[in-house]
C-alpha cells in the first residue's frame, strides 16, 4: 500500500526567504508525482507534475525534484511572498497493482505561512 | 478552456437523506476521481472512473456510490447520510493514456456537504 509523508507539517517564514518542502513515498512504482496548493476551503491547484522518468520540473519561482529510487521529492520555493501562504500537497499516481493502482495518494500537506 | 466544474457549491442535508454531487471534467479528459476532505483531515480517495468504468474504490461503505456518463461527467451519491459525512468533496479529472499515463490531474472547487 502506497503511503506519502510530508515534512514539515507547518512552516512559518519571513517574506523573501527561500524554502524547501519535503515529500516521501513508500513504493517507487509510480507513474508520476504532482505538487498542489490548496487555499482554505478551496479546491486544489496543480503546481508541477514530474513524470517518473524525470528528475525535476520548474515553473517560475517553483522547482520540484524527484528521486524515485529513494522515494523522495522536494519542492523549492524561491523568494517567498505572502501570497504563497497555503497548504502544499504532494501526490503520487501508483502503477503497482492492488488498492493503490491508478489513484493519487496524497500526503497530509505542509501548511506554509509567509509573513511580511 | 473551462476547468473542472462541480455542483452544487454547497449542500445541506438532514441525517438519513441522500445527496447527489456532480462533476464535469475538462474537455478531453476521460478519468474522474472523487475525494473526501473532512475538516482537519487529509484527502481520502473515494472512487476513480475511466471510460465509464469504475477502476478503483477507496475504503468507504457501499452507501457511497457513483457513476460516469458517456460524456465523462460523473455523479457521486451518498445514501443514508450520517453526520460524519460532512466534508468538502473534491472531483478531479485527467486523461488516462494507457498503458503509461503521465498526465496532470486538475481539481474542481469542491462541494461542501453539511449533514445536520
Amino acid at each position: 500500500k502506497q503511503e506519502v509523508t510530508q515534512i514539515p507539517a507547518a512552516l512559518s517564514v519571513p517574506e523573501g526567504e527561500n524554502l524547501v518542502l519535503n515529500c516521501s513515498f513508500t513504493d517507487s512504482a509510480i507513474y508520476n508525482l504532482q505538487w498542489f496548493r490548496q487555499d482554505p476551503g478551496k479546491g486544489l491547484t496543480s503546481l508541477l507534475l514530474i513524470q517518473s522518468s524525470q528528475r525535476e520540473q520548474t515553473s517560475g519561482r517553483l522547482n520540484a525534484s524527484l528521486d524515485k529510487s529513494s522515494g523522495r521529492s522536494t519542492l523549492y520555493i524561491a523568494a517567498s511572498q505572502p501570497g504563497d501562504s497555503a497548504t502544499y500537497l504532494c501526490a503520487v499516481t501508483s502503477r503497482a497493482g492492488g488498492t493503490s493502482y491508478g489513484k493519487l495518494t496524497f500526503g497530509q500537506g505542509t501548511i506554509l505561512t509567509v509573513h511580511p | 478552456e473551462a476547468g473542472v466544474t462541480q455542483s452544487p457549491t454547497h449542500l445541506i442535508k438532514t441525517r438519513g437523506q441522500q445527496a447527489t454531487l456532480r462533476c464535469s471534467p475538462i474537455s478531453g479528459h476521460t478519468s474522474v476521481y472523487w475525494y473526501q476532505q473532512a475538516l482537519g483531515l487529509g484527502l481520502q480517495f473515494l472512487l476513480w472512473y475511466d471510460e465509464g468504468e469504475e477502476r478503483n474504490r477507496g475504503n468507504f461503505p457501499p452507501r457511497f456510490s457513483g457513476r460516469q456518463f458517456p460524456n465523462y461527467s460523473s455523479e457521486l451519491n451518498v445514501n443514508a447520510l450520517e453526520l460524519e459525512d460532512s466534508a468538502l468533496y473534491l472531483c478531479a479529472s485527467s486523461f488516462w493514456d494507457s498503458p503509461t499515463p503521465n498526465t496532470e490531474a486538475f481539481f474542481g472547487q469542491g462541494t461542501r456537504l453539511t449533514v445536520v
